[in-house]
């Protein structure tokens, strides 16, 4: 595998339904970001962890539940979503020189997984 | 606060034609500004980034975006367009995180 994987690729779900969304970067790097992207809005940062420690949590939800248990893998656990969640979640990794202060790297893209919340 | 304009919706270009897309932005400093372009079921994939030095910054697939300071633009730009050029392009500026425009979706037609 190179690059940025994601899994699965496709995700239906009940609101009921307790699901998590699995990343992970080949590529060394030590921040890793959780995106939403909808139809006709700009996309969303989520949430960032960088040198595996988070640093921004952009007033998401708590039925969206972030971990990080190595700078390789990142998951989204998901539980009691509402149908207003249903889209595209991206995740990206990018190189960061410092555990603090502003993120600089490029960030590099794996293919989403597109949810869909019935 | 920061924030970034793609005043375009959509566009269609003829193939072999001529393509721009626009960017605007709103910052206090001198940005580090991305295009990035995303293809039906794809993540999204840079095409180039401005950091500082040269305005005019080359990228790959034939891309190329051009900084202009006095505009607060980042115009992205290509001669001859490919079939292969239609999908999503964002522009995006990056201050402690990165900041999307909403996108451009560019239809190429034979």
């Amino acid at each position: 595998e190179t690059g940025v994987t994601q899994t699965p690729r496709h995700l239906v779900m009940g609101m009921t339904n307790k699901k998590s969304l699995k990343c992970e970067q080949h590529l060394g790097h030590n921040a890793m970001y959780w995106y939403k992207q909808s139809a006709k809005k700009p996309l969303e940062l989520m949430f960032v962890y960088n040198f595996k420690e988070q640093t921004e949590n952009n007033s998401v939800p708590s039925r969206f539940s972030p971990e990080c248990p190595n700078s390789s893998h990142l998951f989204l656990h998901l539980h009691t979503l509402q149908p207003e969640d249903s889209a595209l979640y991206l995740c990206a990794s990018s190189q960061e020189t410092s555990a603090i202060g502003p993120a600089s790297g490029e960030q590099f893209f794996g293919p989403g997984t597109r949810l869909t919340v019935l | 606060a920061q924030s970034v304009t793609q005043p375009d919706i959509h566009i269609t270009v003829s193939e072999g034609a001529s393509l721009e897309l626009r960017c605007n932005y709103s910052y206090g400093a001198t940005p580090y500004l991305f295009w990035y372009v995303q293809s039906p079921g794809q993540g999204l994939q840079l095409l180039l980034k401005y950091f500082s030095g040269d305005t005019l910054v080359q990228g790959i697939k034939g891309f190329e975006a051009e900084f202009k300071r006095s505009q607060s633009s980042f115009n992205l730009r290509k001669p001859s367009v490919h079939w292969s050029d239609a999908a999503e392009y964002f522009c995006a500026l990056n201050d402690y995180k990165l900041s999307f425009g909403a996108g451009t979706t560019v239809t190429v037609r034979a």
